[in-house]
């Protein structure tokens, strides 16, 4: 079945720590996406790439970095991690084309201690 | 994109009609209007789009006004796991394909 998967689901870790978030479809979709959301706030696109070597900065600026080596991978790495890192981090997928909605992972849940 | 105005929150009777308005008083012609909800920090899902006529699928239908500039998300027969945000989100299909999401309705629907 065609999906969006990201992991980990939860993850804690401490402070300087170097993190890499998952994201990974099987939808052949080229446009990718990542938004930050804080507890009970919006969604921020903060990344996005349209398709294998292409990445963008979103609408909310971020310490975080995204590759895309691969059509179905666009992993989020956080070098070094802050309390401030500590969100929910969503993945999402499109092929682009007109009416085509997002599809969504499950999100990463980060705490950073 | 044309911004998009929405109640903060709407309850809702179990088994009743939910009627959820979004004002996009400034939508342009090719922008499409798009919803989505968001339950308990789960990742948005999609429930339904459309650019002029109503819509229908087997989550929701869509009401567009015939000016375009408000439309309503209608839960036939809501259930307690219909208790989401709901987002109305316009955008134009060549604008980079990008989602911008505002507040949303918080729905609770009470049994």
């Amino acid at each position: 079945e065609a999906d969006i998967y990201q992991t980990p689901r939860y993850l804690v870790i401490g402070t300087g720590k170097k993190i890499t978030l998952e994201c990974s479809q099987t939808m052949g979709h080229d446009k990718m996406y990542w938004y930050q959301q804080d507890p009970g706030m919006e969604l921020h696109l903060i990344h996005y790439s349209y398709g294998v070597n292409s990445t963008e900065k979103g609408d909310l600026s971020s310490e975080s970095t995204v590759s895309r080596i691969r059509t179905e991978h666009f992993p989020l790495t956080l070098e070094s991690a802050r309390p401030s890192h500590t969100s929910q981090y969503l993945c999402a997928s499109s092929s682009g084309l007109v009416g085509d909605g997002y599809t969504f992972g499950s999100g990463t849940r980060l705490t950073v201690v | 994109d044309a911004k998009t105005t929405q109640p903060p929150s709407m309850d809702c009777a179990e088994g009743r009609a939910a009627n959820l308005p979004c004002n996009h008083s400034t939508i342009s012609g090719n922008e499409y209007v798009y919803w989505y909800r968001q339950i308990h920090s789960q990742g948005p899902q999609y429930i339904i789009h459309g650019l002029k006529n109503n819509e229908t699928n087997e989550m929701a239908s869509l009401i567009i006004t015939e000016d375009r500039k408000s439309s309503t998300l209608i839960l036939p027969h809501a259930t307690l796991r219909d208790t989401a945000v709901y987002y109305c989100i316009v955008r134009v299909e060549d604008a980079g394909n990008m989602l911008t999401f505002g507040g949303g309705t918080r729905l609770m629907v009470k049994p």
